[in-house]
Parts: C-alpha cells; sequence; structure tokens
C-alpha cells in the first residue's frame, strides 16, 4: 500500500510569490487534512476534509490559505501571497474513517521556505 | 497556557537505558492520548494510543494516562539507537482521527550505541 504522499519535498520563494503544495492520500481514505509546524512550535491542524468537502477548516491562519480537494482524491494547498511567518513544514495525513480506532498516516511533509 | 505540555529535550541515554517521556495537559475533555514517533524528514507515525486512564503495553513501549493529574507517559524498554528520533505526544476529544487534534511540541531522544 503506497503511504502519504507529498509534493514538493521543500520549496523556497519570495515573499509575496504563489506555492501550491500537493497532497495524495492513501487510496481509499476518504478524510484528508492538512498540518502545519512552524520552526519551535507544535504541529497545528489547518482543515479537514471528508472527501471533497471541508468538514473543518478552523484551522486554516487566514484568506491566503485556500485548500481544495477536486474530486476526492488529492488535495492542494495554495498560498497566495505568501508571507515570512508562513514558511514550515506542512503535513498532510489522511484517515480510512473517523473515530477511535482510525489513525492519522501522515505524509513526509513539504517544507516551505519564504524569503 | 498551551493545552499540552512536552519538554522538547534533547534526551540522551545510553543504549539499554529506560526512557521516559511526559506531557501534561490542561483540557479535561481530552479522552483519547497518542504517541507519534518522527525521524528527521519524515512524517510523524503513530506508535501507540489509549483511551482514557490506564496503561498499554505494544513490545518495549507501555503508554500511561493519568487523567486525574492530567499527565501521559511514553516509556521505552532496553532503548536502541534506532528509537532516536522526536517523540510527540498527541490527544483529543473524540478518536484517533485528525480533528481537534492537538500536538505537543515533541522530545527529541538521542540513544547512544
Amino acid at each position: 500500500e503506497a503511504g502519504v504522499t507529498q509534493f514538493p519535498s521543500h520549496s523556497v520563494i519570495e515573499k509575496g510569490q504563489t506555492v501550491t503544495l500537493r497532497c495524495d492520500p492513501i487510496s481509499g481514505h476518504d478524510n484528508l487534512y492538512w498540518y502545519r509546524r512552524v520552526m519551535g512550535k507544535e504541529i497545528k491542524f489547518l482543515l479537514h476534509f471528508v472527501k471533497e468537502s471541508k468538514q473543518d477548516e478552523s484551522g486554516m491562519p487566514n484568506n491566503r490559505f485556500l485548500a481544495e480537494r477536486t474530486g476526492g482524491t488529492y488535495s492542494t494547498l495554495k498560498v497566495q501571497p505568501a508571507e515570512l511567518e508562513d514558511s514550515g513544514v506542512y503535513f498532510c495525513a489522511s484517515s480510512q474513517v473517523l473515530g477511535y480506532n482510525s489513525p492519522l498516516h501522515f505524509g513526509n511533509g513539504t517544507r516551505l521556505t519564504v524569503t | 497556557q498551551k493545552e499540552v505540555e512536552q519538554d522538547p529535550g534533547p534526551l540522551s541515554v545510553p543504549e539499554g537505558a529506560i526512557v521516559s517521556l511526559n506531557c501534561t495537559y490542561s483540557n479535561s475533555a481530552f479522552q483519547y492520548f497518542m504517541w507519534y514517533r518522527q525521524y528527521s524528514r519524515k512524517g510523524p507515525e503513530l506508535l501507540m494510543y489509549t483511551y482514557s486512564s490506564g496503561n498499554k503495553e505494544d513490545g518495549r513501549f507501555t503508554a500511561q494516562v493519568d487523567k486525574s493529574s492530567k499527565y501521559i507517559s511514553l516509556f521505552i524498554r532496553d532503548s536502541q539507537p534506532s528509537d532516536s528520533a522526536t517523540y510527540l505526544c498527541a490527544m483529543s476529544p473524540g478518536g484517533t482521527g485528525g480533528f481537534k487534534t492537538i500536538f505537543g511540541a515533541g522530545t527529541r531522544l538521542f540513544v547512544k550505541a
């Protein structure tokens, strides 16, 4: 079984530019999550998709961030325009169902550096 | 005050030592408690999870939850160099799924051969 795949693994952009991160969840996992870890801080929830619908986007920091999940498969997270404080590691995770015995499977993350 | 507090370390121990990793929390609504292991440049990987208070053992790993003290622990017996990683505690009010899961900052562990 292929794991959660994220692309790119690393992105360096200048302030004001646009970056799009992609996540391919494990096949058959309806639940897809985006998390972010900024330097020295905890991993924090950004949003949660169930299939193609946004279930919870309470963690999205502001309207410069846009997440989509076309057809309930892969997801993209666009940051436009990027700011310095957006630097960090963006993780995608998926799970099969909601509930106790459905752990998160994380990708290896995209390391975003905004200069 | 953070909802979950975890000492970032680093913690350095010799091979074979017993390692104790801990987290405290403030939200009494948390019911599910998880430990993730993260190797460098990789994503977190779920090690163990428990519901409510009590102990759970899996091989060399034991997770303990004390809800009365709002304190959780992960013990690693006979630690190995391959256990060197960052260990993240995580907790949520409902399930091991991602929604409302709160992570600790992670403790970096080094096991010296």
